[in-house]
């Protein structure tokens, strides 16, 4: 148990309204990302966190803005959802500040845009 | 480009066979590291080993073992005496210098073990 929980489990909004799921660690790790996934897909990487304020782009970052001002709240914006971010989200976390390091999950954010 | 296939989609076996799942992945890189998480019919993704590329040594936890082959660019996962728990989505990851250690998924392979 890596200590990380998401909020909310289970969301349905609709196409052009924001949406924010946040992600949630107890262990003060530095390092976190977002990720999407979608059936017939393995993970694929929206947006990390090297710390406090410090953030970067991942493979699928379009439509999709994230803030860290704490170490332990990772949250992930959706400004306008749209149909196409209808998707299973989850949070991980590195226990070093290290990206080679083993990636850990919480439970996932089953986002559903109508 | 850094890659990572798992060529089977789908296999299903009855209840205490052995089964293996394969992944292949390219890189251009001699430093990596290579994963495998399992994701039950519940959803959430469950670390079960991870591989550097310079060990390559064979791994066995329980029933649980994989097969490093360099020469091959494979780390292939077995399952011996397959239970029905271990059904799941398994998928396979790599992370090199060249992708600033990001993790490359496979699409991952569902497995149905029948009783």
């Amino acid at each position: 148990d890596a200590g990380i929980t998401q909020s909310p489990r289970h969301k349905v909004t609709e196409t052009g309204t924001p949406v924010t799921l946040r992600c949630h660690q107890t262990e003060n790790h530095r390092y976190m990302y977002w990720y999407r996934q979608d059936p017939g897909h393995g993970l694929r990487l929206i947006h990390y966190s090297y710390g406090v304020k410090d953030t970067d782009k991942g493979e699928v970052s379009d439509g999709y803005s994230v803030s860290r001002s704490k170490t332990e709240d990772f949250l992930l914006t959706l400004e306008s959802a749209t149909s196409s971010q209808t998707s299973v989200y989850f949070c991980a976390i590195t226990r070093t500040s290290s990206h080679a390091d083993t990636q850990y999950f919480g439970p996932g954010t089953r986002l559903t845009v109508l | 480009a850094q890659k990572v296939t798992q060529a089977q989609t789908e296999i299903s076996v009855v209840e205490k066979e052995d089964v293996t799942l394969d992944c292949v992945y390219e890189t251009r890189d001699t430093t990596y590291y290579l994963f495998w998480y399992k994701q039950p019919p519940s959803g959430e993704l469950v670390f079960l080993i991870r591989r550097n590329s310079f060990d390559e040594q064979n791994e066995i936890s329980g029933r649980y073992s994989w097969n490093f082959q360099k020469s091959t660019s494979s780390l292939n996962f077995t399952i011996t005496a397959s239970q029905v728990v271990d059904s799941a989505v398994y998928f396979c990851a790599l992370s090199d210098p060249d992708s600033n250690y990001q993790l490359i998924w496979g699409a991952g392979t569902k497995l149905i073990i029948k009783p």
